[in-house]
């Protein structure tokens, strides 16, 4: 069974940082793309970052490209979102999905529960 | 970035209704679309992908259709499971980009 699962979230002041982590279980992990995908309150789904299996392809939503890196661990089965000069817009729960095509842009048939970052001083 | 382009917003309908929700891109995506079902303090759950194949363990009252720019999700026999907020998705390439959503309550 595919389970992932965010830790990270939480409270941070404007202009602060906050790591977010997805720990991934029942497939291959580093055959495929992992993005991370967040929802502010009450609105709609905004994808934020993707990181091919390898690692070696990644790319950024502008809305945060330049505050945030997105890494991956495969010997952890783990990918992180590290953010940086956090934003009141930025408040909203992050999810990590799975990609299901391998090679190439693709939906997402696995979500996580969700992390929550608040931003707020 | 291409703009995905949802409608209704909101859609009020009767359990046994039929329903549709109509989800338009900036530009042509082929048929790389994907729609999801979404419930309150819930994860997206993926229904339907390349614009018309229905995802394994969904119920086939789902089905989709389109190709280029204009695509449709249609329930044909709306259950009271079926309230929730529908999500179509581009992946023709990056940014991948999402419809502002349509949340189907009950009339």
């Amino acid at each position: 069974e595919v389970q992932l699962l965010e830790s990270g979230g939480g409270l941070v002041q404007p202009g602060g940082s906050l790591r977010l982590s997805c720990t991934a279980s029942g497939f291959t992990f580093s055959s495929y793309a992992m993005s991370w995908v967040r929802q502010a309150p009450g609105k709609g789904l905004e994808w934020v970052s993707v990181i091919s299996g390898s690692g070696g392809t990644i790319y950024y939503a502008d809305s945060v490209k330049g505050r945030s890196t997105i890494s991956r661990d495969n010997s952890k089965n783990t990918v992180y979102l590290q953010m940086n000069s956090l934003r009141a817009e930025d408040m909203a729960v992050y999810y990590c999905a799975k990609e299901r095509i391998i090679l190439g842009a693709s939906h997402f048939d696995y979500w996580g529960q969700g992390t929550l970052v608040t931003v707020s001083s | 970035d291409i703009q995905m382009t949802q409608s209704p917003s909101t859609l009020s309908a009767s359990v046994g209704d039929r329903v549709s929700i109509t989800c338009r891109a900036s530009q042509s995506i082929s048929s790389w679309l994907a729609w999801y079902q979404q419930k309150p303090g819930k994860a997206p759950k993926l229904l339907i992908y390349k614009a018309s194949s229905l995802e394994s363990g969904v119920p086939s009252r789902f089905s989709g259709s389109g190709s280029g720019t204009e695509f449709t999700l249609t329930i044909s026999s709306l259950q009271p499971d079926d309230f929730a907020t529908y999500y179509c998705q581009q992946y023709n390439s990056y940014s991948l980009t999402f419809g502002g959503g349509t949340k189907v309550e009950i009339k």
